[in-house]
């Protein structure tokens, strides 16, 4: 199974972008990124996901490296309600039809004022 | 509605009690799933609904039993629970097939005694 690895904890000034990096390298050709973001108390919530090509929403932007192994997110204008946990996924094949979410330790990040 | 609705919100029980907690979706979503989430973790897959029949069980405990009476509705019964048991609950749906993405409810916190 592919893994993700990332930074504990990062900062970021309110106002600027934020880049949270992930490290997935040995994640297989068919292997989707994928990123969700849990604050505190609630449930976590889809950001973006991807396979090869960068992406972009009304949320973020998800940019890949061309051999795959390793992959931003981007919070372009970071506000206080952007602190939270995020969490770097690779959804792998399960058992039968199905798909697994192998989710990474995740990265505190923290909105400065 | 773009919502999973997740009761109780919080839930003590004994270690002899049986208790259930309840989600419920309206997205017309044909998979639902049981996570638990450990503090400071990210969460755990426990159980797959796959149109309303069971189609992941990751080894978990038989003090835990899953329940998909409809298309709408999820159930995780509680019994003879211990006290490493107590977490956070999160349930979630998604389509079946495709992007696969993940929609959470804010999750059921357990505490066993």
């Amino acid at each position: 199974d592919a893994k993700t690895t990332q930074p504990t904890s990062m900062d970021c000034a309110e106002g600027r972008a934020a880049n949270l990096p992930c490290n997935h390298s040995t994640i297989s050709g068919n292997e989707y990124v994928y990123w969700y973001r849990q604050i505190h108390s609630q449930g976590p919530q889809y950001i973006i996901h991807g396979l090869k090509n960068n992406e972009t929403n009304e949320m973020a932007s998800l940019i890949i490296t061309e051999d795959r192994k390793s992959s931003t997110l981007i919070l372009p204008h970071a506000t206080l309600r952007d602190t939270a946990v995020y969490y770097c996924i690779v959804r792998a094949p399960l058992r039968g039809s199905n798909y697994q979410l192998i989710w990474g330790a995740g990265t505190k990040l923290i909105i400065k004022p | 509605d773009t919502e999973v609705t997740q009761t109780p919100k919080h839930l003590v029980m004994g270690m002899t009690n049986k208790k259930s907690l309840k989600c419920e979706q309206h997205m017309g979503h044909r998979a639902m799933y049981w996570y638990k989430q450990k503090a400071k973790k990210p969460p755990e897959l426990m159980f797959v609904y796959s149109y309303e029949k069971l189609s992941i069980n990751e080894s978990v405990p038989s003090r835990f039993s899953p329940e998909c009476p409809n298309s709408s509705l999820l159930n995780l019964h509680l019994h003879a629970l211990q006290p490493e048991d107590s977490a956070l609950y999160l349930c979630a749906s998604s389509q079946v097939g495709g992007a696969n993405v993940l929609t959470f409810g804010a999750g059921s916190r357990l505490t066993v005694l």
